[in-house]
């Protein structure tokens, strides 16, 4: 089946840590999102990739770094310089801009 | 001024009633619209996208984009207790060089048995 699978679906990180959340597509879409929603609000942009080795800040990239190095592939690094942390992480894809795009089930980071 | 725009709800409505869901945009140059249901804890699901300014039926749902007045809604007929979620509105910006997805914050729907 494709789809787009996000990993771990619980990740507890303890403060000063860096960690990465994965995110895989098989669904051969050119472009790759990561949003995050914290409660009771909407999807803010983190970073997006249009194309392989290609990406850029959305609204909110301070502390958090990502990687495009194949299509498929899209892990976004939450680094100890973001202060808040703790929220649902959505990972996305569309074929293309302007397109409608799909999501995987989620990452829900906590700071311990 | 938010870039896209929802009355955060909550909203509620009897079974087998019409839900409206309303959205408001701000970048005139917008091309596409979309609407994603969220149950609570869930990552969101596409229901509907739109393009064109005028309305887009699929089943118990219509998308209704009316461009003159940067207005974007979603009727639910015939509303289910199971329809009961947060919907997002998302607008496909044009600004800058890259069309980015922005998300309202969300409209909650209860539907009552």
């Amino acid at each position: 089946d494709g789809g787009i699978t996000q990993s771990p679906k619980y990740l507890f990180r303890k403060e000063g840590q860096n960690v990465t959340l994965s995110c895989e597509q098989n669904l051969n879409h050119d472009a790759m999102y990561w949003y995050r929603q914290d409660p009771g609000q909407g999807l803010r942009l983190i970073y997006y990739s249009q194309i392989v080795n290609d990406f850029q800040k959305g609204d909110i990239a301070e502390g958090y770094s990502v990687s495009r190095e194949k299509k498929e592939s899209f892990p976004l690094t939450v680094t100890s310089a973001q202060k808040n942390p703790t929220a649902f992480y959505l990972c996305a894809s569309s074929i293309g801009a302007g397109k409608e795009a799909f999501f995987g089930q989620g990452t829900r980071l906590t700071v311990v | 001024q938010k870039e896209v725009e929802q009355n955060s709800g909550p909203l509620s409505v009897p079974e087998g009633a019409i839900a409206s869901l309303n959205c408001t945009y701000s970048d005139r140059g917008s091309q596409s619209f979309f609407w994603y249901r969220q149950y609570s804890g869930k990552s969101p699901e596409l229901i509907m996208f739109i393009y064109s300014n005028g309305d887009k039926e699929d089943g118990r749902f219509t998308a209704q984009l009316n461009k003159a007045s940067q207005y974007v809604s979603l009727l639910i007929r015939d509303s289910q207790p199971s329809d009961s979620a947060t919907y997002l509105c998302a607008v496909r910006i044009s600004s800058g060089s890259a069309r980015q997805l922005t998300f309202g914050s969300g409209t909650q729907l209860t539907v009552l048995p």
